[in-house]
């Protein structure tokens, strides 16, 4: 069965500053990898999709990267500002192109 | 108007009681899901449809029940609702995109409290 972690579960940080968000999973068997927002009252937006014959993805400031042999897909942001304050999820499709979702990271980003 | 729209948005309920919750969307997509959410252990599928004649159980559909009345619209139900069975429900949609990724769109949420 797969499982997805994402750690932190919170992070806190300055206006401007770069960071990333870390997603593992147990089941290397992937068919993509998904990265979603999710806004309070507003449900998930898709974000960033990595097919698993891929190692990377970019829209805008974001940049998701994924490497199956070691379970583990990241998203950075760039110069982040206050309105990327929300929860982050990642989620892992397996054959049956069902999602397994992380429990999320709830990101801050003080002005 | 949003492409999924979940209702009601908000429910208050005490055990017991028979609850539904509804999904319509305008997105065209063939595909249909129920999914719950709780602090801390993320997204976890109740059912899925694939079409209007197809229903299958996701890995926490102990409790549930759901109808697919047309291509449109997914309807789920609590025929005796339980304290534990309060939590944020979304309903998504998908369609196969050309790449074969099967990318969501999900509803704004229904939140269910169960007393």
């Amino acid at each position: 069965k797969q499982e997805v972690t994402q750690i932190p579960a919170a992070l806190s940080v300055p206006e401007g500053e770069n960071l990333v968000l870390n997603c593992s999973f147990t089941d290397s068997a992937i068919y993509n990898l998904q990265w979603f927002r999710q806004d309070p009252g507003k449900g998930l937006t898709s974000l960033l999709l990595i097919q698993s014959s891929q190692r990377e993805q970019t829209s805008g400031r974001l940049n998701a990267s994924l490497d199956k042999s070691s379970g583990r897909s990241t998203l950075y942001i760039a110069a982040s500002q206050p309105g990327d304050s929300a929860t982050y999820l990642c989620a892992a499709s397996g054959s049956a192109r069902q999602l397994t979702f992380g429990s999320g990271t709830q990101l801050t980003v003080l002005p | 108007d949003a492409d999924v729209t979940q209702t009601p948005r908000n429910r208050i309920t005490k055990t017991g009681k028979r609850i539904m919750l509804e999904c319509s969307q305008t997105k065209g997509h063939d595909r249909m899901y129920w999914y719950r959410q709780d602090p801390g252990l993320g997204l976890r599928l109740i059912y899925y449809s694939f079409d209007v004649k197809d229903i299958n159980k996701g890995e926490i559909s102990d409790g549930y029940s759901v109808s697919r009345q047309a291509q449109a619209k997914f309807s789920l139900s609590l025929e005796s609702a339980i304290p534990n069975q309060t939590a944020l429900y979304f309903c998504a949609t998908s369609d196969f995109s050309d790449s074969g990724a099967n990318v969501l769109t999900f509803g704004a949420g229904s939140r269910l409290t169960v007393l």
